[in-house]
């Protein structure tokens, strides 16, 4: 069974601009949760999906924002993006809702921004 | 929010057990317990999770206090690949989990 996939790897983006990041579940999985990670801010949960619908939300501005499709593909978009949005960001498929079943990460996708 | 306390780092030698403590008094009666651990530059992966009662699985066992206040991770024979920051996570009361820093394994061969 293929892992969580995440586009692109890397990512180098201007202050101001905006982008897209995709995820890709593991086959059968229905929610997808994205997370931020910083060294100095640790491991930060932006949103989960779930069906199609965001289930729950951490605490980030309405700059971060996503979506899940029908196939429980998912993508996150950051706009008007700050230098402090460089960070490795992670995205990881359950079964159900992450409380309750096991994780599976991808290998994040690196944001610098200049 | 449901918080957890851990070790900032725990040294062990190869072959030997592991206990990674975790404190977790706020818990709430429905959270369960997640471990997962992050080796260097990859993502996290799950190591186990439980509710009440001791879990066991391939990777490691999970013993929970009878008050639910703490739990411990233990890895049965530590090896090198056993390096980690191991985290143990707990659900705030919007249902997400909630990552602390963790606790950074070091093996010693």
């Amino acid at each position: 069974k293929a892992g969580v996939t995440q586009t692109p790897r890397y990512l180098i983006k201007t202050r101001g601009q905006q982008v897209t990041l995709s995820c890709s579940p593991i086959s059968g999985h229905r929610s997808v949760s994205w997370y931020q990670q910083t060294p100095g801010q640790g491991l930060q949960f932006l949103f989960e999906y779930f069906s199609e619908t965001q289930r729950n939300k951490g605490n980030f501005p309405g700059r971060f924002s996503g979506r899940q499709f029908s196939n429980s593909r998912s993508e996150m978009n950051v706009s008007t993006l700050e230098l402090g949005d460089s960070a490795l960001y992670l995205c990881a498929s359950s079964l159900g809702l992450a409380v309750n079943y096991e994780q599976y990460f991808g290998p994040g996708t690196r944001l610098t921004v200049t | 929010d449901a918080k957890t306390t851990q070790p900032n780092s725990m040294e062990s030698n190869e072959e030997e057990p592991v206990h990674l403590p975790c404190n977790h008094s706020t818990i709430s009666g429905t959270d369960y317990i997640h471990w997962y651990r992050q080796l260097p530059s990859q993502g996290p992966e799950y190591v186990i999770h439980g509710l009440t009662s001791n879990v066991n699985n391939r990777m490691a066992s999970l013993a929970i206090a009878e008050d639910r206040k703490s739990s411990t991770l233990i890895l049965h024979r530590a090896t090198l690949r056993d390096a980690a920051v191991y985290y143990c996570i707990l659900s705030d009361s919007n249902y997400q989990l909630i990552w602390g820093a963790g606790t950074k394994l070091i093996i010693k061969p």
